[in-house]
């Protein structure tokens, strides 16, 4: 059981560059998350995917698309890199029932630089 | 705006410390709360959490936290601290009926000296 996996671990990319970050998750969770970690500034969520098939924007989606291509993966896109987008990104996932247990499960990351 | 705030940037402690560390967010009604850790280089790993019940939630590694409703407050605690607690702490809430999104502080970055 591997949980929540990502690919890239490391990206170094040019402006106007564009590039997929993989997640995949093997718990058979319904709900999955991308989100980008800027010192000072916490986790900002970028979209997430509350089941297979839907997609929302988070706080801060511009500059990114995603696509939820089955229950099991989860990627975003950035269609042409800019240095604002040099972060830390982590793939997250969750299984809300009935209500509750919310808690999400982290992937290892992706540390991007946009030169 | 509605927000989770996590009023110590940076916290430095000697082993032996006691430490709390605190979270309020500014939302009406139900709400769950989780605190999160990030060792360094390391992916963001769950503490502790509240859904109902007792306010006074343990965790591992001898973690505790106290949810106050009246205050908006989900303060983590931990009676002496060890060096290996070195890491950056989040506090994430997650509003009722909203979705199945946390929101997250800006962390909490506590260092510990042997």
């Amino acid at each position: 059981n591997a949980g929540v996996t990502q690919t890239p671990k490391f990206q170094v990319l040019k402006t106007g560059q564009s590039m997929t970050l993989q997640c995949a998750q093997d718990m058979n969770h319904n709900s999955m998350y991308w989100y980008r970690q800027d010192p000072g500034m916490g986790l900002r969520l970028i979209y997430y995917s509350a089941s297979e098939g839907t997609t929302d924007k988070g706080e801060v989606p511009n500059g990114y698309n995603v696509s939820r291509l089955n229950k099991r993966e989860f990627s975003l896109r950035l269609e042409s890199a800019a240095p604002s987008q040099t972060s830390v990104y982590f793939c997250a996932s969750s299984n809300p029932r009935g209500g509750a247990d919310y808690e999400q499960y982290f992937g290892p990351g992706t540390r991007l630089t946009v030169t | 705006a509605q927000s989770v705030s996590q009023h110590n940037h940076h916290v430095i402690l000697s082993e032996a410390a006691s430490l709390e560390l605190g979270c309020n967010y500014s939302y009406g009604g139900t709400v769950n709360l989780f605190w999160y850790v990030q060792y360094p280089g390391q992916h963001l790993q769950l503490l502790l959490k509240y859904f109902s019940g007792d306010p006074l939630v343990k965790g591992i590694k001898g973690f505790e936290a106290e949810f106050i409703k009246s205050k908006f407050s989900f303060n983590l605690r931990k009676p002496s601290v060890q060096w290996s607690d070195t890491a950056e702490y989040f506090c994430a809430v997650k509003r009722y009926q909203a979705g199945t999104a946390l929101i997250f502080g800006k962390g909490t970055t506590l260092s510990v000296s042997s």
